[in-house]
């Protein structure tokens, strides 16, 4: 078990870049959470997906932002076009689920710090 | 909804002393509860969690907390802290989705 792991941990672009962020899990975790978390704040809930379905979006922030999980294993974050308040730092966390009564611990990555000048 | 205030936004403690952290939470069922610690640029680490069963849950580093359903809290304690503690602790709540909201955190500082 090597945690899990985020790359790159921190990023700086100018405006209107797009930027991608990668996601490597707990390797036999099956569900894939994406927060934002800004300064003084505790994480936001984005998205999350379980094998490769990704099963909530509406609280992604905008239709900038997308994600994936093609083979169920890593995931990518992108945000299209991005502006000064997207700067944030982008946390990845995993969990395994069995059945319809699991109970979920998610496990953090160390976090994509994200700077937009 | 369900929501999570942690009404504290700093504490302050000196080495060797008790510690409370307070959490109330906000959800129409029963919660799954978590308190999370953040140090400085790092990612969140689990200290402990209520599913179900024991009210009083023992956590990792000597942390412990409390579901008290009545006053819907979830408070986090320790008997004696340790320098190396100072840093920020989320409360989080979820239910049956598993999407937990957390609090806006608690930064503690210890001195010496």
């Amino acid at each position: 078990d090597t945690g899990v792991s985020q790359d790159p941990r921190h990023k700086i672009t100018k405006r209107g870049q797009n930027v991608t962020f990668r996601c490597d899990p707990i390797s036999e975790h099956n569900r894939l959470y994406w927060y934002r978390q800004t300064l003084g704040q505790g994480p936001e809930f984005l998205t999350y997906f379980q094998n490769e379905a990704q099963l909530e979006k509406s609280r992604l922030l905008s239709d900038r932002f997308s994600a994936e999980r093609p083979k169920g294993s890593f995931s990518t974050l992108e945000i299209q076009r991005t502006e000064q308040g997207d700067s944030a730092m982008y946390l990845c966390a995993s969990s395994l689920i069995f059945g319809q009564r699991g109970t979920d611990t998610q496990y953090f990555g160390p976090g994509t710090r994200l700077t937009v000048l | 909804a369900q929501s999570v205030t942690q009404p504290d936004i700093h504490i302050t403690v000196s080495e060797g002393a008790s510690l409370e952290l307070r959490c109330n939470y906000s959800y129409g069922a029963t919660p799954y509860l978590f308190w999370y610690v953040q140090s400085p640029g790092q990612g969140l680490q689990l200290l402990l969690k209520y599913f179900s069963g024991d009210t009083l849950v023992q956590g990792i580093k000597g942390f412990e907390a409390e579901f008290k359903r009545s006053q819907s809290s979830f408070n986090l304690r320790k008997p004696s802290v340790h320098w190396s503690d100072a840093a920020e602790y989320f409360c989080a709540v979820s239910g049956g989705s598993y999407i937990p909201t957390f609090g806006r955190g608690t930064s503690l500082i210890v001195h010496p």
